[in-house]
């Protein structure tokens, strides 16, 4: 049981590449989340999938596309890659989107633009 | 707007003592609030969840309040040890998905 996995670990891009991160858990859950992390902003949260077929933004979309592929797969693409979304992306999964869910984390990418 | 506040300096303190870190939340009306613990480089780890009629939750060494009259909850962790190292981060849901708060940083020294 791996849990969330998050591929790949690391990553640099020269501006304006693309790039597809992925996500994939094996917990049966329907809810997956992309966060991202910088310093002194905490987790912010880019897009959802409350279930399997629907996706939506969250709280910092522009710049980014998800696919929620199947139950247990979520990617989240770049375009057109900016220094400014130099991050830690972390995904996320959980049971459902109740409020009394908890979240389960991958152990993140850290993408670097240049 | 809603807004999660943590401590954003560090907490040093000594092995053996309790730490005591502070969630203060606005323009929320949550049910439930949780607590996530973030070790350098990794994602955060889900440790408590609290419901509004809670008053207290214990799990070991670790103590949950959440007063919704102040809008706070304190996260106390007891006899202390290097090991609880790590940033903690409460978390409230929105509607459709967790915030969380930016964190506070904790460092056990012996």
């Amino acid at each position: 049981n791996a849990g969330v996995t998050q591929t790949p670990k690391f990553q640099v891009l020269k501006t304006g590449q693309s790039m597809t991160l992925q996500c994939a858990q094996d917990m049966n859950h329907n809810s997956m989340y992309w966060y991202r992390q910088d310093p002194g902003m905490g987790l912010r949260l880019i897009y959802y999938s409350a279930s399997e077929g629907t996706t939506d933004k969250g709280e910092v979309p522009n710049g980014y596309n998800v696919s929620r592929l199947n139950k247990r797969e979520f990617s989240l693409r770049l375009e057109s890659a900016a220094p400014s979304q130099t991050s830690v992306y972390f995904c996320a999964s959980s049971e459902a989107s109740d409020v009394a869910d908890t979240q389960y984390f991958g152990p993140g990418t850290r993408l670097t633009v240049l | 707007s809603q807004k999660i506040e943590q401590n954003s300096e560090a907490l040093n303190i000594q092995e053996g003592k309790t730490a005591t870190l502070t969630c203060n939340y606005t323009n929320y009306s949550p049910a439930y609030l949780q607590w996530y613990r973030q070790d350098p480089g990794r994602g955060p780890v889900f440790l408590l969840l609290i419901r509004e009629n809670e008053k207290e939750k214990r799990k070991e060494r670790l103590k949950v309040t959440f007063d919704t009259t102040l809008k706070q909850s304190l996260f106390h962790i007891t006899a202390s040890q290097p090991a609880d190292s790590a940033t903690y981060l409460c978390a409230l849901h929105s509607g459709y998905a967790l915030n969380f708060g930016k964190g506070t940083s904790l460092l056990v020294t012996p």
